[in-house]
């Protein structure tokens, strides 16, 4: 099945304590993206790749950093953690070099810091 | 700062309406329009896109584009109660970033 899998689903966690949110998709799609939704505020772009070891920022980078060392997986990494960081975060994926393409979303994960 | 703008809503219909749903975009370069439904707490699904060279019709669903006026519509035909979710366009910045308006509550009244 064509999916794009986020871990974790869930998490609560402290201010300052490192952490990794996981994507993965299985369509060997070029392009895949960070997003995180906040009421009021709509689905904001955090990072997004258009293919392996590139990457760049989107609208809200501050506060986290990206990877995309293989094709398949592009980890989201928050190196301190504060409290504004609470948020619903969907990875999404696309076939493609760009943002052209219509992107199939993960799960989501929804992150509270303490 | 590009922007895409949306109407919050709700936008409230009785079932078997028209709902038109719509959204302005300010980079007169963009190329690609998106159209996603969300319901509450679950990720966006796609509903319909649609590039700079036309209107796109999908059974009860029709995206149309007005390049001059700079704003992207979504018609759904005969609404169902199954339609009520939060709509989010979505708009393609360069073929590099994309995008998202704040989305629009739909309400189909039975």
């Amino acid at each position: 099945e064509a999916q794009v899998t986020q871990n974790p689903r869930y998490l609560i966690t402290v201010t300052g304590k490192k952490l990794t949110v996981t994507c993965s998709q299985n369509m060997n799609h070029e392009y895949m993206s960070w997003y995180r939704q906040d009421p009021g505020l709509g689905l904001r772009q955090i990072y997004y790749s258009m293919n392996v070891e590139v990457t760049d920022k989107g609208d809200v980078p501050e506060g986290y950093k990206v990877s995309r060392k293989e094709k398949r997986n592009f980890p989201l990494i928050l190196e301190s953690p504060s409290p504004n960081q609470t948020s619903l975060y969907f990875c999404a994926s696309s076939f493609g070099g760009g943002s052209n393409q219509p992107q199939h979303f993960g799960d989501g994960t929804r992150l509270s810091i303490l | 700062q590009k922007e895409v703008e949306q109407n919050s809503g709700p936008l409230s219909v009785p079932e078997g309406a028209i709902a038109s749903l719509n959204c302005t975009y300010s980079d007169r370069g963009s190329q690609s329009f998106f159209w996603y439904r969300q319901y509450s707490g679950k990720s966006p699904e796609l509903i319909m896109f649609i590039y700079s060279n036309g209107d796109k019709e999908d059974g009860r669903f029709t995206a149309q584009l007005n390049k001059a006026s700079q704003y992207v519509s979504l018609l759904i035909r005969d609404s169902q109660p199954s339609d009520s979710a939060t709509y989010l366009c979505a708009v393609s910045q360069a073929g590099t970033a994309l995008i998202f308006g704040k989305g629009t509550t739909l309400s189909v009244s039975s």
